[in-house]
């Protein structure tokens, strides 16, 4: 298994659908990251969750929710999305130790279209 | 007219030539580096970091190097290869939250044959 698994790859939905991504980390690490790259901006943080906690929302809409059960699954949950949502959505992960984070691991992204 | 897109720097080098990528950070507070490779269709790989203790790392054919008076960090690419081609990006570790990342635009770096 690779370190950060992500699916699907690739979804395509419309916007009054509700779909979900999934993301397990096989790294034993004590945080985890949702990330949206668009094509308009740089990296983008979207949630921080530590040991299942969530730390941090990056103003994002409520449209996304994020669920996390337990430190190795990430789940972020799509409801009534836009086209401008459409993004490469990635998960990360890592190891925080005494409030510093080590480097982020990626998965490979699941790629969204809204229609 | 809207940007349909970022127009990301592009560096094109002759293979094994050596590679520059510069990247200009924007909190002086940070205190924690990283620089990411991207390959198409893939997500970011970890490259090399750097802490704001030190002004250079080696890695295997990459070297960072940190100015924090002027908030510049740099990767240097050794006998670019093919497979080096990919957008590199920066990341710093935004203080006081230890926990957000912010990455910069990046850079295309094409290796021509």
């Amino acid at each position: 298994e690779t370190g950060v698994t992500q699916t699907p790859r690739h979804l395509v939905m419309g916007m009054t659908n509700k779909k979900s991504l999934k993301c397990e980390q096989h790294l034993g690490h004590n945080a985890m990251y949702w990330y949206k790259q668009s094509a308009k901006k740089p990296l983008e943080l979207m949630f921080v969750y530590n040991f299942k906690e969530q730390t941090e929302n990056n103003s994002v809409p409520s449209r996304f929710s994020p669920e996390c059960p337990n430190s190795s699954h990430l789940f972020l949950h799509l409801h009534t999305l836009q086209p401008e949502d459409s993004a490469l959505y990635l998960c990360a992960s890592s190891q925080v130790t005494g409030g510093n984070t080590g480097e982020l691991f990626f998965g490979e992204g699941s790629r969204l279209t809204v229609l | 007219g809207e940007s349909v897109g970022l127009h990301l720097p592009t560096l094109s080098v002759q293979e094994g030539d050596n590679s520059i990528i510069n990247c200009a950070y924007s909190n002086s507070a940070s205190d924690y580096f990283i620089w990411y490779k991207q390959e198409s269709g893939k997500g970011p790989q970890f490259i090399i970091d750097i802490r704001s203790n030190m002004d250079k790392r080696q890695g295997q054919r990459v070297t960072v190097l940190l100015n924090k008076t002027v908030k510049h960090l740099s990767l240097q690419i050794a006998a670019t290869q093919p497979g080096d081609s990919a957008v590199y990006f920066c990341a710093e570790n935004y203080r006081p939250d230890g926990q957000n990342f912010v990455f910069g635009p990046g850079t295309r770096l094409s290796v021509l044959p």
